[in-house]
């Protein structure tokens, strides 16, 4: 079955614990992407990728990092989390460009 | 740089009535549109897109829209809506000299009165 997994799905830290977000797509899609979802502001991107070790800011970048060594996974690292991280964000895969995305089922992020 | 705006962020409506959902945008190049809906607890799913063609752009479950590009609108239509589409609908577009970027409107509940 075709699909995006995301792991952890919900995840609970406090303020400067670095923690990682993964994401895998079976699909085989170059471009892939994270977004945050806030009540009132809809989906805002936060790095995407068009292809391995090919990385690119989105609008809302800071206090995040990203890899992509392997075009199956695109991890997403917050290095020092603040309360203000605390969201529900989304990873997406698309073949070469975002005209076609499939998403993963959410990580609901809660930090301290 | 492009906007993506959703005039409604609730709309109401009666099941097995008729439902438009209206979307704006603003870019100095033409653009790609799509519409996404994400039932309650999932991720986004896509409904619909235009590229390129005929503007009226059929989609997943019974919903359609329309692109204007005189009054720069995509709204989204269904002629006769179930609970079952209860749900956010999200408009998105990416501008066709950037096909690496998309950009989300703030999204639509919809709403299904019995």
């Amino acid at each position: 079955e075709a699909q995006v997994t995301q792991n952890p799905r919900y995840l609970i830290t406090v303020t400067g614990k670095k923690l990682t977000v993964t994401c895998s797509q079976n699909m085989n899609h170059e471009y892939m992407s994270w977004y945050r979802q806030d009540p009132g502001l809809g989906l805002r991107q936060i790095y995407y990728s068009m292809n391995v070790e090919v990385t690119d800011k989105g609008d809302v970048p800071e206090g995040y990092k990203v890899s992509r060594k392997e075009k199956r996974n695109f991890p997403l690292i917050l290095e020092s989390p603040s309360p203000n991280q605390t969201s529900l964000y989304f990873c997406a895969s698309s073949p070469p460009t975002p005209l076609a995305q499939y998403f993963g089922p959410g990580t609901r992020l809660t930090v301290l | 740089a492009q906007s993506v705006t959703q005039l409604d962020s609730q709309v109401p409506v009666f099941e097995e009535a008729p439902v438009e959902l209206r979307c704006n945008y603003s870019s100095s190049v033409s653009v790609y549109l799509f519409w996404y809906v994400q039932y309650p607890n999932q991720g986004l799913q896509l409904l619909l897109k235009y590229l390129s063609g005929s503007t009226l752009v059929k989609g997943i479950n019974g919903f359609e829209a329309e692109f204007n590009k005189s009054q720069t609108s995509f709204h989204l239509r269904k002629p006769s809506v179930h609970i079952s589409d209860t749900a956010e609908y999200f408009c998105a577009v990416t501008p066709s000299n950037r096909d690496d970027k998309i950009i989300f409107g703030k999204g639509t509940r919809l709403h299904i009165l019995p």
